[in-house]
């Protein structure tokens, strides 16, 4: 069955600074894709960046970035430039035949 | 103008009733579905309907149960609320989405369910 994990609960970060959570999933799947969402206190589910998985080149958006590694099946995500705004939980998930499998998330604080 | 839209957004209710949540979703997608994020923030999925069809049923108890009137609408009824039902319930919708694994899914801002 394909899992995700998430081995880090919390994780904090300088304003300005660089930050990069971890994730690793399990599938036997050779075509996927994975996605990182975002959760701020609002509770709204904000789609961060999309990774597929026949692609070598990784995602990038703005000061969003993915390290995919499809071998180790590991698929970081590097927030550049760490804003207040970017406070949140955040959450890796793999699409699989039409639903999304989720982590168990990531709380992000970011200090001033 | 929000692309998906839950109401309420907020639900209290009493254990045992019967209780509704709508979605509604202006993006043109064929694809519609129901999470669950529990207390520990857990998100599952439960259901999916294609073009009004039950694609995905995620062995939920029968006490839920979909209804799709056309394809930019979801909605969940919940008969016979129990306490561990309490939960937030996203609906997601994307373009396609019948067993692709290629189809983005946008979140509408969730449905906060308290049963007491």
């Amino acid at each position: 069955a394909q899992t995700v994990t998430q081995s880090q609960p919390e994780m904090s970060v300088q304003e300005a600074e660089t930050v990069t959570l971890s994730c690793t999933y399990d599938t036997s799947e050779s075509d996927y894709y994975l996605f990182w969402y975002k959760q701020p206190p609002s509770r709204q589910m904000i789609l961060v960046i999309r990774q597929e998985a026949y692609k070598q080149q990784n995602a990038t958006e703005n000061r969003f970035s993915v390290n995919f590694q499809k071998a180790a099946k590991s698929f970081s995500l590097k927030i550049s430039d760490s804003q207040l705004g970017d406070a949140a939980m955040y959450f890796c998930a793999y699409s699989w035949v039409g639903k999304l499998i989720f982590g168990q998330g990531t709380t992000l604080q970011v200090k001033p | 103008d929000t692309a998906v839209s839950q109401t309420p957004k907020y639900l209290v209710t009493q254990m045992g009733n019967d209780k509704s949540i709508k979605c509604e979703q202006n993006l043109g997608h064929d694809t519609m579905y129901w999470y669950k994020q529990d207390s520990k923030k857990f998100l599952k999925i439960m259901f999916s309907y294609n073009n009004k069809e039950l694609i995905i049923n995620e062995t939920v108890p029968n006490r839920f149960s979909p209804k799709s009137p056309d394809k930019a609408h979801l909605n969940l009824h919940i008969n016979s609320l129990e306490l561990g039902d309490s939960a937030v319930y996203f609906c997601a919708s994307s373009q396609e989405g019948t067993g692709t694994t290629t189809d983005t899914q946008y979140f509408g801002p969730g449905t906060r369910l308290t049963v007491l």
